[in-house]
């Protein structure tokens, strides 16, 4: 079973534009990450928000997590062509991680 | 090693036989976890090994799947009876997390394409 949702599934964006995608779950959790897979096989780790926490900065990505709605979002500002690919939030609880669907971001020149 | 290493990339096998997918996490990464991941779809959790622990097996689809962790460190997926439904990419990472500390991050491999055919 997956924990999370995220939402768009799919998104096409021009550089230079920011791209939003959200991510819903279901249990408590310790905190929230959000990885980034190219070309369908390992995933590489962008930023953690801990379950105290409501913003963090990372660069161009920008992470909410609201615990009272069970929701977070990643924000890339400025993307580029090089930001296309799946982008997966993943809940922790108490070390056991969960992925949910991903949004496929295609960002064209 | 530098990284989670995973063997074989690729793997090609008849329907109805056995598949051994292995697993080689970070040194000193007590939690190493499986995930299967069909294309175009979002990583389905299949067991989680935390230190000494009894594994969390919750995330197995079927009693043809088997993991085993030998002496906190390399791990082995086993797949028994092979069917075509169990194409996928199967994914291992590794972290840092445990009871006492929490909040760290996964690293991955590159995952085993298994195709049955």
């Amino acid at each position: 079973s997956q924990q999370g949702e995220e939402d768009p599934q799919a998104l096409s964006i021009q550089e230079g534009e920011n791209a939003t995608m959200n991510c819903s779950y279901k249990t408590s959790i310790n905190n929230l990450q959000w990885y980034r897979q190219n070309s369908g096989r390992g995933l590489v780790h962008l930023i953690l928000i801990r379950s105290n926490e409501r913003e963090k900065h990372s660069g161009r990505l920008r992470v909410t997590l609201d615990t009272s709605k069970k929701s977070s979002s990643l924000l890339i500002t400025a993307s580029r062509a090089a930001d296309t690919a799946s982008y997966f939030c993943a809940t922790d609880s108490w070390g056991k991680l969960q992925f949910g669907a991903g949004t496929q971001v295609v960002v064209t020149p | 090693g530098a990284g989670v290493s995973q063997s074989p990339s690729n793997k090609v096998t008849e329907k109805g036989k056995d598949v051994e997918l292995r697993c080689d996490p970070i040194s000193g990464h007590t939690a190493l976890y499986w995930y299967r991941q069909s294309l175009g779809q979002g990583l389905e959790f299949l067991i989680y090994f935390q230190g000494n622990s009894a594994p969390d097996k919750s995330g197995l689809p079927s009693d043809r799947f088997s993991a085993e962790r030998t002496g906190g460190s390399v791990s082995t997926l086993t797949i028994q009876r092979t069917q075509q439904e169990d194409s996928a990419v199967y994914l291992c990472a590794s972290s840092l997390s445990r009871p006492e500390k929490l909040n760290t991050e996964a690293f991955f491999g590159q995952g085993t394409r298994l195709t049955v055919v």
